[in-house]
């Protein structure tokens, strides 16, 4: 089945700075790629996603990368700021099989 | 829409008791996932279901059992709570299969087995 590893498990950085976190997969079938925000004490929530069709994807300050060949892609936020602190997870699936998400990174915004 | 909601928030077990989660949705998503999240693992899928009257097992299905009478609804059982089921508990549901749409969460419950 799907194994997603994701790096690093915590990340710190100044506001105004970008921060990066990058996950990689090894099923080949996976063809969609989602990240999920999770506030301390709340639920998941979807943030960005991107499908193996298209090699990035970009929403305002969020944008995500896709390596098909390499099997990884990476969440970059620029701009950061303390509201963004949270933790971030990673995940793979297709259609035949379930969602498996990467351990998460905790990201803290420094004001 | 209230999306989809879990009670109760928050349940202490003692080792050897059953509970049942309960979970509903209101956007008449066909699918229903229910996911155990355990400090620095991610989340990891215990059950799902495609439809009513259809489910079928995840990763980490062992001490747990669900059922699907409608589209709404997807309680999750612990039967003999033992420590190691001591987690954060989300259901989540979507309009299409995991591989092709993302996953809406509800709040969680949070379970303590001692």
């Amino acid at each position: 089945g799907e194994n997603v590893e994701q790096h690093p498990s915590t990340l710190s950085v100044q506001e105004g700075d970008s921060a990066v976190i990058k996950c990689t997969y090894s099923d080949s079938a996976s063809n969609y790629f989602p990240w999920y925000k999770q506030e301390l004490g709340k639920r998941p929530q979807l943030i960005i996603d991107i499908r193996s069709n298209v090699g990035e994807k970009k929403d305002q300050r969020i944008a995500v990368t896709l390596n098909k060949t390499a099997k990884h892609f990476s969440l970059h936020i620029t701009e950061t700021q303390p509201e963004d602190s949270a933790v971030y997870f990673c995940a793979a699936s297709n259609p035949d099989n379930d969602m498996r998400f990467g351990a998460g990174t905790r990201l803290t915004v420094k004001p | 829409n209230a999306g989809v909601t879990q009670t109760p928030k928050f349940r202490i077990l003692k080792i050897g008791q059953s509970m049942t989660l309960q979970c509903t949705q209101d956007m008449n998503h066909n699918y229903m996932y229910w996911y155990r999240q355990d400090p620095g693992m991610g989340l990891k899928l215990i059950y799902y279901s495609v439809g009513a009257g259809i489910t079928d097992k995840g990763e980490v299905p062992n001490g747990y059992n669900v059922s699907r009478s409608t589209t709404e609804d997807f309680p999750l059982r612990l039967e003999l709570a033992a420590p190691s089921q001591t987690s954060v508990y989300f259901c989540a549901s979507s309009y299409s299969r995991q591989g092709e749409s993302p996953l809406h969460f509800g709040n969680g419950t949070r379970l303590t087995v001692t």
